[in-house]
């Protein structure tokens, strides 16, 4: 069976900082997808990113980015230059490859961005 | 216009009530899902239905039945409702060709609490 972990339970930054949310998976499959999402406080799930294994590129969108390490088993999320509407809980989940796969996801990191 | 439509958004009701939270979606999947995210913000996959056709049930108490009349909606009636029943419902969809993969289209979540 597949686990995502994310060891951070909260980070609280202040405007501006970078912020790192670290997210390491578990599974035995060879082909998979690692996703970030983001749930603000109005509580929607926005998608962010999906990465699939074979594709090891690191990926940069504009403030965001991420860094996706087979050899640890890890898929990070980097803020740069934090603001304060990046306030949210967020999610790193994994999917398998497989028919009607669904999303394992881990239990979520809250970032706190104060002015 | 919503993509993947949940209603009602916040439900209160006394335990034992049968309750249905409904979904619809407008992009053409031919896979919904339901999601529940529990007080601590942990998410996990309920149901999943391909076409109308059940496909994943994730050892979800029999007092919870999901129906789908057609490939565009997946409702989530439950029986005798319990305290523990009270959290988030997120609905969701994905493309066929994509079911695989993990991509998913959330709704906006329906918040159930249980008195």
């Amino acid at each position: 069976a597949q686990k995502v972990t994310q060891a951070q339970t909260e980070i609280s930054v202040v405007e501006k900082e970078d912020v790192t949310l670290d997210c390491v998976y578990e599974t035995r499959d060879t082909t998979y997808y690692l996703f970030w999402y983001k749930q603000p406080p109005s509580g929607e799930l926005v998608f962010l990113i999906r990465r699939n294994s074979f594709d090891e590129q690191n990926e940069i969108s504009g403030r965001y980015s991420w860094n996706f390490q087979k050899s640890t088993s890890s898929f990070n999320f980097t803020i740069t230059a934090s603001q304060v509407v990046d306030s949210a809980v967020y999610f790193c989940a994994l999917s398998l490859n497989s028919g009607y796969s669904t999303l394992t996801f881990g239990k979520g990191t809250m970032l706190l961005v104060s002015p | 216009d919503t993509a993947v439509s949940q209603t009602p958004k916040y439900l209160v009701t006394q335990m034992g009530n049968d309750k249905s939270i409904k979904c619809e979606q407008n992009l053409g999947h031919d896979t919904m899902y339901w999601y529940k995210q529990d007080s601590k913000k942990f998410l996990k996959i309920m149901f999943s239905y391909n076409n109308k056709e059940l496909i994943i049930n994730e050892t979800v108490p029999n007092r919870f039945s999901p129906k789908s009349p057609d490939k565009a909606h997946l409702n989530l009636h439950i029986n005798s409702l319990e305290l523990g029943d009270s959290a988030v419902y997120f609905c969701a969809s994905s493309p066929r060709d994509r079911a695989g993969t993990g991509e998913l289209f959330f709704g906006e979540g329906s918040r159930l609490t249980v008195l």
